[in-house]
């Protein structure tokens, strides 16, 4: 079956420091990934898309990699700030059926 | 500022009684919406999509008839809750779908439903 793992376990770094979180997928052949930014009680914020032919897509201190070879993603935070801290969503979709797949979210905490 | 808006943010009904949530698409017309639930720490659990103009597709194991969705128009989908109980108590988002391409969701900002 699809699956998508995300590192259940909190990330903790300290601020100024790039914080680097993964997405793995199995059983998929994704069209687009996406990042989502999730604070608690709050609704998922989109951050960056990427297709599945880009290898990396920039934003800000703000960079996701996609590698199909891998089935994997990597979410990077460069200079991180406490106010990063949040759970981070990865969601992929494939071109047939455009439904979004979510992983379990990553819940990163910047140290001051 | 907010793509999807998602009214109310927080209502508390006495069991047995309906409840009312609306998604609202403001920068587009969002054929495809999406019902979504999360309980504390966990990830979103797709409920069902809503298509504009026809029935909502459930997934295995929500009940259309507790849940009921309607996308009457292209900005505006409702999910309603009937008959609620405690444990319908939960976190509830919808999120609407970019018609252009790449097709990015952007979410609501919840909903937290008490059933007391």
């Amino acid at each position: 079956s699809q699956k998508i793992e995300q590192n259940s376990e909190a990330l903790n770094i300290q601020e100024g420091k790039t914080a680097t979180l993964t997405c793995n997928y199995t059983n998929y052949s994704p069209a687009y990934l996406q990042w989502y930014r999730q604070d608690p009680g709050r609704g998922p914020v989109f951050l960056l898309l990427i297709r599945e032919n880009e290898k990396e897509k920039r934003k800000e201190r703000l960079k996701v990699t996609f590698d199909t070879t891998l089935k994997q993603s990597l979410f990077h935070i460069t200079a991180s700030q406490p106010a990063d801290s949040a759970t981070y969503l990865c969601a992929l979709t494939s071109s047939g059926t455009y439904k979004y797949i979510f992983g379990t979210g990553t819940r990163l905490k910047v140290l001051a | 500022g907010a793509v999807v808006s998602q009214h109310p943010s927080r209502v508390i009904c006495k069991s047995g009684t309906s409840v009312k949530i609306e998604c609202r698409s403001l920068d587009f017309q969002a054929t495809t919406m999406f019902w979504y639930r999360q309980f504390p720490k966990q990830s979103l659990m797709l409920m069902a999509t809503s298509n504009e103009g026809s029935k909502a597709t459930y997934e295995q194991g929500v009940e259309k008839d507790k849940f009921l969705i309607n996308h009457a128009s292209l900005t505006l989908s409702t999910l309603t809750v009937t008959s609620a109980h405690p444990e319908d108590s939960s976190f509830y988002i919808c999120s609407a779908r970019d018609p252009s391409p790449p097709l990015t969701i952007y979410f609501g900002e919840g909903s937290w439903l008490t059933v007391v």
